[in-house]
């Protein structure tokens, strides 16, 4: 059974501080995808990044960065001084193969989500 | 290209009435899944649509249930509503392909009393 755990379920900080979401997995599939959405107080869920189990690489998108690991089974998203606009909740997601049937049958599962507070 | 539209934005609907909900995907996106949203469990899957087949579906009660169209529209159906179907549904499409990102519409807010 696939289980994505978030670390934080509040994080409260200042604006123009570093703020790090942690997300851990669970899976025993060697082929996944592991996501990130932003959920803001409207309502609707936004992605914000994508990353396979072959694709080890650091990213980083503007004040956003992602460090991956599979060793620790770790996908965490930092962002780098935070702003007001940033207040959200955001989801950590898992994605794999149910039947290894190449991709057609596959769901997406949730963490419960952290609740960031960027202060002014 | 337009997103991910879900109509009604906010239903009231009292026990044991039905209430269905529609999902428009993005243009070209075949696969159509729903989510309910609650405080307390969080985003949970309900069910995934593609090409107008179920191909997956979540541990939800058989009171919740769904269908596609030929083009893609999805609709979710609850019926014999309970207090405990409050939440916020959420509809997402995609292509349909291990691996790609969900794009999320603004969900319908349904409160039953």
């Amino acid at each position: 059974a696939q289980k994505v755990t978030q670390v934080q379920t509040e994080i409260s900080v200042v604006e123009k501080e570093d703020v790090t979401l942690d997300c851990v997995y669970e899976t025993r599939d060697t082929t996944y995808y592991l996501f990130w959405y932003k959920q803001p107080p409207s309502g609707e869920l936004v992605f914000l990044i994508r990353r396979n189990s072959f694709d080890e690489q650091n990213e980083i998108s503007g004040r956003y960065s992602w460090n991956f690991q599979k060793s620790t089974s770790s996908f965490n998203f930092t962002i780098t001084a935070s702003q007001v606009v940033d207040s959200a909740v955001y989801f950590c997601a898992l994605s794999e193969d149910i039947t290894n049937s190449g991709g057609s049958n596959y769901k997406l599962t949730f963490g419960k989500g952290t609740l960031l507070t960027v202060n002014p | 290209k337009a997103g991910v539209t879900q109509t009604p934005r906010y239903l009231i609907k009292t026990r044991g009435q039905q209430v269905t909900l529609s999902c428009s995907p993005i243009s070209g996106h075949r696969s159509v899944s729903w989510y309910q949203q609650t405080p307390g469990q969080g985003l949970q899957f309900l069910f995934e649509y593609f090409s107008e087949t179920q191909r997956n579906k979540g541990n939800f009660p058989g009171r919740f249930s769904g269908r596609q169209f030929s083009n893609s529209r999805s609709e979710m159906n609850v019926s014999t509503l309970e207090l405990g179907d409050s939440a916020l549904y959420l509809c997402a499409s995609s292509s349909g392909q291990l691996g790609s990102p969900l794009h999320f519409g603004n969900g319908t807010r349904l409160t039953v009393t």
